[in-house]
């Protein structure tokens, strides 16, 4: 079954502008990944959070965690064409390492 | 450093046959995960091994098994194939938990 679930379920913006997409999920986590996806390949991990972090960055990528709401942001500034692609985020809780998915964000940007 | 490699990348079966999928995680990463993702779907989790035993199984039947070799590669094996096994199945590995898992480019599985 699937923890998280990304709003919105599509999102088309034009190139240079930035993109927002969230997660809620249900359970407690010890961590949260984001995730992207071109065209049905590999995922290519993007960023981690851990539950004792509020905020993290990675270049043009910004990721918020708000524990008591079960939520989390992922921000894309001064967004690229090649950033076009399915946006997920993955919940890992418990003693396995296991990966819990939504269904995904996908993000278009038109150049 | 070679990433997560999966093969074959396409596979094409029909009804009531088998499958073998390979996983080869990156150097040095003891944890393997699968993964099947059903178009327009995230990934569910099928199977969690580290240090050849399994540490977590999930929701599919018992026609999915799969084993981890002492090289750390891994098997994922499909029996009694169905149309609804048709997906990209995934694999992923990584050194321990609370660490981000690297994936592989899938292996493409379309059953006729």
């Amino acid at each position: 079954s699937q923890q998280g679930e990304e709003d919105p379920q599509a999102l088309s913006i034009q190139e240079g502008e930035n993109a927002t997409m969230n997660c809620s999920y249900k359970t407690s986590i010890n961590n949260l990944q984001w995730y992207r996806q071109n065209s049905g390949r590999g995922l290519v991990h993007l960023i981690l959070i851990r539950s004792n972090e509020r905020e993290k960055h990675s270049g043009r990528l910004r990721v918020t965690l708000d524990t008591s709401k079960k939520s989390s942001s992922l921000l894309i500034t001064a967004s690229r064409a090649a950033d076009t692609a399915s946006y997920f985020c993955a919940t890992e809780g418990g003693s396995n390492y296991k990966l819990t998915f939504g269904k995904g964000t996908l993000l278009t940007v038109n150049p | 450093d070679a990433g997560v490699t999966q093969s074959p990348t396409h596979l094409i079966k029909t009804r009531g046959q088998h499958v073998t999928l390979r996983c080869s995680p990156i150097s040095g990463h003891k944890s393997v995960s699968w993964y099947q993702q059903v178009l327009g779907q995230g990934p569910q989790f099928i199977f969690q091994y580290y240090e050849k035993e399994e540490r977590g199984r999930g929701n599919f039947p018992d026609r999915f098994s799969a084993r981890q070799f002492p090289n750390y590669s891994s098997e994922l094996n499909v029996n009694a194939l169905l149309l609804g096994d048709s997906a990209l199945y995934l694999c992923a590995s990584s050194p321990h938990s609370n660490q981000p898992q690297h994936f592989g480019d899938g292996t493409r599985l379309s059953i006729l």
